[in-house]
Order: C-alpha cells, then structure tokens, then sequence
C-alpha cells in the first residue's frame, strides 16, 4: 500500500472546468510539496506547504494542508490545456529523521482538452 | 546557476555493463538525493547525502549500486552488472532545507 494515495490517477476533462486533487494519508507529515511533472523530465516544484490548515494559492492554483497534517488537495480553477501534465503530491514524514526525504503519491494525470 | 543539472538525459546500455551518472546540484546547498522513477510512478528515494556524508541509503539500493558525492559538491550515481529492472529515470535533487527540494531533468536509463 502506498503511504500516500493520490486520487485521481487519471482525469481528463475540458478547457475551462475546474478540477481537484486529493492526496492522503494515515501517517502525519511535517510538511508537503506539490510537483507538477512533463513527460522525460523532472518534477518542477509548484508548492511547499506546512502548517496545518494552510492554504496557498499560485493563480488559478489552490493547495490545501489538512488540519492534522496527513492530507492535501490541489484545486486549479478554470483548467487550461497548459495545465496538461503529471501532478505528484510528496511529504515528509513527521517524526522520523530531519533529512527531508521525500515520500511520493503515485501521480495524477491531468489532460486538459482544448 | 540556473539549477540542478543531471548528465546524461539518457543512457541506453547492455545488460550486464555499468553505468555512471552525474548530478550537479545547486551550488548553495548542501543536501543532495537520487530518486528513481518507474512509469507510472512517483519517484522512490534511493540515497541522501548532507555534504560529503552518505546519511541514509533505501532497501531499494542494492549492492550493485553505489552513490558518492566527494567534496560535497557533485554526485555520482553508479549502477554494476546493469539488468533489465534497473530501467528507470533517475532523478537528482538538491535542498538547502528540509521543506523544498528541486530536481534535475532526470537521466532516463535503458537496459537492453
């Protein structure tokens, strides 16, 4: 079983609609991050979030941090074909080592039709 | 220094031969990790690094895998005797805290 399961994995939807993603967990993290990846490359980082509660947005972005730390949701509002891509939720787990090591979701898969 | 940088994009080799892979981080920090990726997944983490100390290793890093970052700067990825399963993207990421880390493109590896 995952630690963090992502849901959707897969979402394909039309230009304009609004969308949300959902990453969660039993374990507690310290903090979470948001990637966003394009096919052969590297995730590219979108957000970090850390605080229980918190919600950042980055344009038509919204990222939420769950009050007890072990969920997360990505909202985009009013999609754009350029919004196509792999979006991976990853955390650090709270109470383990200060290292920082990253625990991914399995990824959704965006596909924003023109 | 426009950010973490990974040598080669990719690599097709023979099964059986050894590979090498270079990570660059961001020169402002000091911890360094290697992921691997699968299709269809998210990446899973290999190895740490803090300077020039190796701090953590996973069970997925297997003895024909060595890591070394001398000096604390660069990386060097290593795999021996190469097999189909190690076909993967190899990702590199750099941090200066524990809250963000930034990756490289990635070296995509194929085992033939």
């Amino acid at each position: 079983t995952q630690l963090l399961e992502q849901s959707p994995q897969f979402l394909s939807i039309q230009e304009g609609e609004n969308l949300t993603v959902y990453c969660n967990s039993s374990s507690v993290f310290s903090s979470l991050q948001w990637y966003r990846q394009e096919p052969g490359e590297g995730p590219v980082l979108l957000v970090t979030v850390v605080t229980g509660g918190e919600v950042k947005k980055l344009k038509r972005l919204t990222f939420q941090f769950g009050d007890a730390r072990k969920d997360s949701s990505l909202h985009i509002t009013a999609a754009q074909p350029g919004d196509t891509g792999l979006y991976l939720c990853a955390g650090v787990r709270a109470g383990g080592t200060s290292y920082g090591k990253l625990t991914f979701g399995q990824g959704t898969i965006l596909t924003v039709h023109p | 220094d426009t950010g973490v940088s990974q040598n080669p994009r990719h690599k097709i080799t023979k099964r059986g031969q050894n590979v090498t892979f270079r990570c660059d981080p961001i020169s402002e920090h000091n911890r360094l990790y290697w992921y691997r990726q699968t299709l269809g997944q998210g990446p899973e983490f290999l190895t740490y690094f803090q300077n020039e100390a190796q701090l953590e290793k996973s069970r997925l890093l297997s003895d024909r895998f060595s890591a070394e970052r001398p000096k604390g700067s660069f990386s060097t990825l290593e795999i021996q005797r190469t097999e189909q399963g190690d076909s993967a993207m190899y990702l590199c990421a750099s941090s200066f805290s524990i809250t963000e880390a930034f990756f490289g493109q990635g070296t995509r590896l194929t085992v033939v």
